[in-house]
C-alpha cells in the first residue's frame, strides 16, 4: 500500500479482556516497529522486527504484551488481560533498513481505551 | 540507554516569525542519528528533518533547519517563516547507529506543542 495502515483506528475494551491490534507496513519494508504513546507523552518503543532476525522485545512493559509478524508483512500486537494503564495510542512504523536512511514511516495509530 | 529531553512543553509564536525548539540528549554512543518528527492533531507522525551524527554540516529542509552541537549533545530545530500549518506537537528522537540492513527503535522526547498564531 501507499503507507502504513493500522486497524482498528479506535478500540474500547473492558478491563481484563484481550485485544489485538493490526499493522500493515509499507510493501517491501523489512523492519517494523511498535510504539506506545500515552496521553501528553512522547512515544515509547515496544518491539521491532527486522527481516528474519529474532525480534527485539526489550521495550515490552510486561508479559501481557506480545507481538507477531508474518514474514515481512502484517504484524499484530496482542495485549492480554488489559489494564486501565494500557490506555494509549499504539503506533506502528516501518522502514526499509537496506536503504541506509533509517527513516521510519508511521501509521495513524490505534487509540485503545480500557474501561 | 539513551535519554532525550525537550524542555519546552509549549511554545506560541506569530505567523511568519522564526521559532527554535530545543532538544538535548544523553548517550555514550559515538555514531547515531537524530530526528525531528511532527505530529499534528491527526496523530500522523511526519518526519521533518534528519541528522547523522558523523556529519558536521547542519541539515536543512526548506524552512526547517537544525543546530547540531555534538559536544554539547544538543539538537535544536529552527522553523523560519512559520505558517499556521506548522501548529503541531514536535518530537525529537534518537537512534543509535546500526549497520546497513539493521534496525533499532527510536527514543523520543516528551514533545513540544507549537502553536502558530494568525
Amino acid at each position: 500500500g501507499a503507507g502504513v495502515s493500522q486497524s482498528p483506528s479506535n478500540k474500547v475494551t473492558e478491563k481484563g479482556k484481550d485485544v489485538e491490534l493490526r499493522c500493515d507496513p509499507i510493501s517491501g519494508h523489512t523492519a517494523l516497529y511498535w510504539y506506545r504513546q500515552r496521553l501528553g507523552q512522547g512515544l515509547e518503543f515496544l518491539i521491532y522486527f527486522q527481516g528474519n532476525s529474532a525480534p527485539d522485545k526489550s521495550g515490552l512493559p510486561s508479559d501481557r504484551f506480545s507481538a507477531e509478524r508474518t514474514g515481512e508483512s502484517v504484524s499484530t500486537l496482542t495485549i492480554q488481560r488489559t489494564q486501565q494503564e494500557d490506555s494509549a495510542v499504539y503506533l506502528c512504523a516501518s522502514s526499509q533498513s537496506a536503504s541506509g536512511t533509517y527513516e521510519q514511516y508511521f501509521g495513524p495509530g490505534t487509540r485503545l481505551t480500557v474501561t | 540507554a539513551q535519554t532525550v529531553t525537550q524542555s519546552q512543553p509549549e511554545m506560541s509564536v506569530q505567523e511568519a516569525e522564526t521559532v527554535t525548539l530545543s532538544c538535548t540528549y544523553d548517550t555514550s554512543e559515538n555514531n547515531y542519528y537524530l530526528f525531528w518528527y511532527k505530529q499534528p492533531p491527526s496523530r500522523q507522525m511526519i518526519l521533518v528533518i534528519r541528522q547523522e551524527a558523523y556529519k558536521q554540516q547542519n541539515a536543512t529542509e526548506n524552512r526547517f533547519s537544525v543546530n547540531f552541537q555534538k559536544a554539547a549533545k544538543s539538537f535544536s530545530l529552527k522553523i523560519s517563516d512559520s505558517q499556521l500549518g506548522d501548529t503541531a506537537m514536535y518530537f525529537c528522537a534518537f537512534m543509535k547507529h546500526v549497520k546497513r540492513g539493521g534496525a533499532d527503535g527510536l527514543t523520543f522526547g516528551k514533545g513540544t506543542h507549537l502553536i502558530i498564531q494568525p
